[in-house]
């Protein structure tokens, strides 16, 4: 069954540093893999997702994540952090089911 | 503005009681979703509907029931309400003829249980 593992449930850096959060899928088969961003008290919304049209995909907000397959990875980054980017960001895979499974988040925290 | 729409944002129950949480999507989206979200475990699926007239069981359905009542709205029921139901539910549709596309998710209904 597919899953993802994201790495680090809290990571803290500084305004204007690189923002790198780690997510490592198990998947038989060629997964689709997704970033899901919460703002506090909201729901999620897509950041980016991967479908094998290329390895490196461009989301929103200056996000990108490269799909990675001989380490099984799916890491996100943003090379220059905002204190706007604070915020929850779940990995998930999408099943054979058509369901999505998600990691446990890792909260970005930003200082100033 | 298009989306998916979740009632109510807030409820307080008592162990033992009932509730229904409402979600109605506009996007004309074929499937949808009923998530708990927990502190440290990310979002783990109650139940889905592949489509309409269709439900089928996720990671975590004890203690729920759902119904899709149309091709735009799917709820969620709590029979007897226990502490442990206390989380964030969200709703969420997709549309996936490939599996590539994303969910809409709504704004989620925070449920207390005391």
């Amino acid at each position: 069954a597919q899953s993802v593992t994201q790495l680090g449930s809290h990571v803290s850096v500084s305004e204007g540093a690189l923002v790198l959060l780690r997510c490592n899928y198990s998947s038989s088969v060629p997964p689709y893999l997704f970033w899901y961003v919460q703002y506090p008290n909201q729901g999620l919304q897509l950041l980016l997702k991967y479908t094998s049209a290329a390895t490196l995909v461009k989301g929103i907000n200056g996000f990108e994540a490269e799909f990675k397959k001989s380490e099984t990875s799916f890491h996100l980054t943003k090379p220059s952090a905002h204190m706007s980017d604070a915020a929850e960001y779940f990995c998930a895979v999408r099943t054979n089911n058509n369901d999505m499974r998600f990691g446990a988040g890792t909260r970005l925290t930003v200082k100033p | 503005n298009a989306g998916v729409t979740q009632t109510p944002k807030f409820q307080v129950l008592k162990t033992g009681q009932s509730m229904t949480l409402q979600c109605a999507q506009d996007m004309n989206h074929n499937s949808m979703y009923w998530y708990r979200q927990d502190p440290g475990m990310g979002l783990r699926l109650i139940y889905y509907s592949a489509s309409e007239g269709t439900t089928d069981k996720g990671e975590v359905p004890n203690g729920y029931n759902v119904s899709r009542l149309n091709k735009r709205e799917f709820s969620l029921r709590l029979e007897s309400a226990a502490p442990s139901q206390t989380s964030v539910y969200f709703c969420a549709s997709s549309e996936p003829p490939r599996g590539d596309y994303g969910y809409t998710f709504g704004s989620g209904t925070r449920l207390t249980v005391v």
